[in-house]
């Protein structure tokens, strides 16, 4: 089973609308911190936002919020007013707790595409 | 400026050859992670090492070898037995709080 999905593989969104990237995770570990990635055609993977799982707020980062629904397994990533710089592949990405530094597990991505 | 680099940004690589992607980080992080990317798909572990001299297999660890003499250095070769090495590569290090940031990447092409 996958750990992380991201049900949407690409989206077209009008520029300056508010955008909702889905995402959700399967874990029985009570520790663990959910991350989005923003990955430009440059190929690097840009951090935007963390949240962990004993967080009681959720994450907000500039004109990224992760609205974390914690029952439902669900990190959904909103990028408000968005911008054509905003066209990327965005990826939703977990760390469990294994006892250190450990890898994340990443889901496939969603391709956003803001139009002008 | 701090960061991580990953050299070369191309490497290509014949039948039956092995070969070393470079990692370097001047951020003072203790642990450092090889990721494969796959067109169209997301990141995949490879290793990691959370210490100088100690590494650990990750999920697609077959075919692939690291060392970690330095804390600095985190190379990654892909041997002869890794029989689909075409992708891009990613090293990533982290300063023992949660986040992991990431290098340029690599990418491997097969002749």
């Amino acid at each position: 089973a996958q750990k992380i999905t991201q049900t949407q593989p690409g989206m077209f969104v009008q520029e300056k609308e508010a955008v909702t990237l889905d995402c959700t995770y399967d874990t029985s570990d009570p520790s663990y911190g959910l991350f989005w990635y923003k990955q430009p055609s440059s190929g690097e993977m840009i951090f935007l936002i963390y949240q962990g799982s004993y967080d009681q707020q959720n994450a907000t980062e500039g004109r990224y919020s992760l609205n974390f629904q914690k029952a439902r397994k669900s990190a959904n990533l909103v990028i408000s007013a968005s911008q054509l710089g905003d066209s990327a592949m965005y990826f939703c990405a977990m760390r469990e707790h294994r006892g250190g530094a450990d890898g994340l597990t990443f889901g496939k991505g969603t391709h956003l595409i803001i139009q002008p | 400026d701090g960061g991580i680099t990953q050299s070369p940004k191309y490497l290509f690589r014949k039948e039956g050859q092995n070969v070393t992607l470079s990692c370097e980080q001047n951020l003072n992080h203790d642990a450092m992670y090889w990721y494969r990317q796959d067109p169209g798909q997301g990141l995949r572990l490879i290793y990691y090492s959370q210490i100088v001299n100690d590494f650990q297999k990750g999920d697609i660890a077959e075919g692939y070898s690291v060392s970690r003499e330095k804390k600095e250095s985190f190379p990654l070769t892909v041997t002869s037995a890794q029989k689909n090495p075409t992708a891009f590569y990613l090293c990533a290090s982290n300063d023992g709080q949660e986040t992991q940031y990431f290098g340029p990447g690599t990418r491997l092409l097969v002749l």
